[in-house]
């Protein structure tokens, strides 16, 4: 069974740092690709960041270009977000979501969540 | 970047109805477009991809259709666990992107 476990969220104050984890088990994690998906209160699912299998590329929305940075360690099966110069926009659930198998990918198993709250 | 239109924004439904909600893109997607549910306060679940197939475990009341730049979701008999909302999103391209959501309410 495959799981998805988020960590490092929390409150942050604007212009500061966190951290996101994503520990994952239950598939060869370097095997596909893994993504950040964020979701503000009340608002709908917006696509952050995703990294291909070896790690070597990398892909961001517009709106966290320059601020945020994806990377993995697949020898320990997790998928992290750096997330630098907060803002209160930025305020959201982030889920960690596994990339189905092929070139072309959905997001076929999420986590739970890591809920940020950026504090102006 | 490809934008996704979803519609309707919400709608209301009694059990045993059938509901169909509608998702266009801005350009053609090959077929590379998928569904998820959310139900309140939990993780969004896939429910369809690569237009009309089913992961492993989804009701058959669950089926996808469309091409090049419009999409159909469509559940035949609704259930009482199949009040939530609903997104499409594209996986042609990067920004990958998602429809604003439908949110299926009891009537």
């Amino acid at each position: 069974e495959v799981q998805l476990l988020e960590s490092g969220g929390g409150l942050a104050q604007r212009g500061g740092s966190l951290r996101l984890s994503c520990t994952a088990s239950g598939f060869i994690f370097g095997n596909f690709y893994m993504n950040w998906v964020r979701q503000a209160p009340g608002k709908g699912l917006e696509w952050v960041s995703s990294i291909d299998n070896s790690g070597y590329n990398t892909y961001y929305a517009d709106f966290v270009k320059g601020q945020f940075t994806i990377s993995r360690d697949n020898a320990r099966n997790t998928l992290y977000l750096q997330m630098d110069s907060l803002r209160a926009e930025d305020t959201a659930m982030y889920y960690c979501a596994k990339g189905s198998s092929g070139y072309f990918y959905f997001f076929d198993d999420w986590g739970q969540g890591t809920l940020v709250a950026v504090s102006s | 970047d490809i934008q996704m239109t979803q519609s309707p924004s919400s709608l209301s439904a009694s059990v045993g109805d059938r509901v169909t909600i509608t998702c266009r893109s801005s350009q053609a997607l090959s077929g590379w477009l998928a569904w998820y549910q959310q139900k309140p306060g939990k993780a969004p679940k896939a429910l369809i991809y690569a237009t009309f197939s089913l992961p492993s475990g989804v009701p058959s009341r669950f089926s996808g259709s469309g091409s090049g730049t419009e999409f159909t979701l469509t559940i035949t008999s609704l259930q009482p666990e199949d009040f939530a909302t609903y997104y499409c999103q594209q996986y042609h391209s990067y920004p990958l992107t998602f429809g604003g959501g439908t949110r299926v309410e009891i009537k």
